[in-house]
C-alpha cells in the first residue's frame, strides 16, 4: 500500500535560516512526489512536484525538493526562510499507472518562521 | 486563467441534513477530485470523476455520493449529516488526470454539522 510520513508535526526555523520540511514514502514503482502549502484558512497550493528525471526539483517561492530513491525520501528546502512562509506543508505520493488521480497526503508539517 | 472555485465557501447544517456542494474546475480540466480534511484524520480522498464517470472512490461511506456534469463541473453529496462529517472539503481540477499531472485545488468549503 502506498504512504507518506511526515515525521515533524511543527518545524520551527528563523528567519533567514535554510529550512528543511521532511518527507518519506512508500510505493511500489516509481513514485510521483508532490508538496503543496496551506495557509490558514485557504485550500492547498502546488509548490512543486517529482516525476522522473533530476533529484532536485526547483519549485514556487524559492522552494526546492531533494528526491533520494535509495532513502525513499522527498524533502521540502529553502535556503533562506521568511516569515511569510509560515503555514502547512503537506507531501503527496501518487502511484504511476492506473485509472486514477488519487493523492496520498502525508499528515503535514506546520513551518513556524520566527523573525 | 481563473483558478478552481467551490461553493458555498461556509456551511452551517444539523445532524440528518443533506447537503450539496459544487466545484468548478479550471477552464479545460476534465478530471475533479475530492477530499475530505479533518484534524483528526487529515486529508483523505473521497472520489474522481472524469468525462462524467466516477473513476476511483475513497473509503468512505454511501452517505457520501458526487457526480460530473457534461461541462466539468462536479457535485457531491454528503446526506444524513453526522457530527463526523464536520471538514473542509477540497476539490481538485487536472487536466485529464494523468500519471503526472498536477491537481489543482479549490479554497474549500468548510462545513460545520451541529
Amino acid at each position: 500500500a502506498q504512504s507518506v510520513a511526515q515525521p515533524e508535526d511543527q518545524v520551527n526555523v528563523a528567519e533567514g535560516n535554510p529550512l528543511t520540511v521532511k518527507c518519506t514514502y512508500s510505493v511500489s514503482g516509481n513514485p510521483y512526489l508532490f508538496w503543496y502549502v496551506q495557509y490558514p484558512n485557504r485550500g492547498l497550493q502546488f509548490l512543486l512536484k517529482y516525476i522522473t528525471g533530476d533529484n532536485l526539483v526547483k519549485g514556487s517561492y524559492g522552494f526546492e525538493a531533494e528526491f533520494n530513491k535509495s532513502q525513499t525520501s522527498f524533502h521540502l528546502k529553502k535556503p533562506s526562510a521568511l516569515v511569510s512562509d509560515s503555514a502547512l506543508y503537506f507531501c503527496a505520493v501518487r502511484a504511476p499507472g492506473g485509472a486514477t488521480n488519487k493523492l496520498i497526503f502525508g499528515t503535514g508539517t506546520l513551518l513556524a518562521v520566527q523573525p | 486563467k481563473a483558478g478552481v472555485t467551490q461553493t458555498p465557501r461556509y456551511l452551517i447544517k444539523t445532524r440528518g441534513q443533506q447537503v450539496t456542494l459544487s466545484c468548478s474546475p479550471i477552464s479545460g480540466h476534465r478530471s475533479v477530485s475530492w477530499y475530505q480534511q479533518t484534524p483528526g484524520q487529515g486529508l483523505q480522498f473521497l472520489f474522481e470523476y472524469f468525462s462524467e464517470t466516477q473513476r476511483n472512490k475513497g473509503n468512505f461511506p454511501g452517505r457520501f455520493s458526487g457526480r460530473q456534469f457534461s461541462n466539468s463541473r462536479s457535485e457531491m453529496n454528503v446526506s444524513t449529516l453526522e457530527l463526523g462529517d464536520s471538514a473542509l472539503y477540497l476539490c481538485a481540477s487536472s487536466l485529464a488526470g494523468g500519471d503526472f499531472e498536477t491537481q489543482y485545488f479549490g479554497p474549500g468549503t468548510r462545513l460545520l454539522v451541529l
